[in-house]
């Protein structure tokens, strides 16, 4: 079945690093790919997706690239701030869109100061 | 800004009481969805719905079920509450067809004593 895998943390940078955080993900047929942010108290909000093959989310100073050739979403920022501190979230859905979304396990990130 | 509501946001209740928990949204999305989340941050899909009179059970047997009557409203039941359904309890909601983002509550943390 469909899955997706990202990679585990949690994740602890300084202020003013880049992240990148990996997502692969198994499918079948094309998949829409999301990333999801839930900061501390909150439901998740969608952070940036992208529908078919080489196209580019970006949201707020991050991207993801939809790679099909290597089955994968990496979410990346050049520049973090303390206000990313939050848990992200790599999802899909298929393309008949009538399933509910595949998640990962989730990625916590702090930035300190 | 997505219009999505959770009440309560925070429950404690004893064992063995019956307990919903509501989820409403203004935006006329078809399909609806309830997650629970475990601390490790997990999300597990335990029920779904595509429109009125329409429900699905998801990845996890959560001993809960759900009612779709109106397009807008999809609530959450527990019949008998016990300790180990203490977790998040996030409700989404989304558009049909490919590529539709899923807009999240902002959760319900029950927790029974």
């Amino acid at each position: 079945g469909d899955s997706v895998t990202q990679m585990e943390g949690p994740v602890t940078l300084s202020e003013e690093a880049c992240l990148t955080i990996n997502c692969t993900y198994t499918a079948t047929g094309y998949p829409s790919l999301f990333w999801y942010v839930q900061y501390p108290g909150e439901g998740l909000q969608l952070l940036l997706k992208a529908t078919k093959a080489d196209d580019k989310g970006s949201n707020k100073g991050f991207e993801a690239t939809y790679r099909k050739e290597t089955t994968s979403f990496h979410l990346e920022k050049g520049s973090v701030q303390v206000s990313d501190s939050a848990v992200y979230f790599c999802a899909l859905t298929t393309y008949s869109g009538n399933t509910p979304l595949v998640f990962g396990k989730g990625t916590r990130l702090s930035v300190i100061a | 800004e997505a219009d999505i509501y959770q009440t309560p946001r925070y429950l404690v209740i004893g064992t063995g009481k019956k307990i919903t928990l509501e989820c409403s949204q203004t935006m006329g999305h078809d399909k609806m969805y309830w997650y629970q989340q475990d601390p490790g941050m997990e999300l597990h899909l335990i029920h779904y719905s595509y429109g009125v009179n329409s429900t699905e059970k998801g990845d996890l047997s959560s001993e809960s079920t759900v009612s779709r009557i109106r397009t807008e409203h999809f609530p959450l039941t527990l019949e008998s509450a016990r300790p180990s359904h203490t977790s998040q309890y996030l409700c989404a909601s989304s558009s049909l067809g490919q590529g539709s983002e899923q807009y999240f509550g902002p959760g319900t943390r029950l927790t029974v004593t």
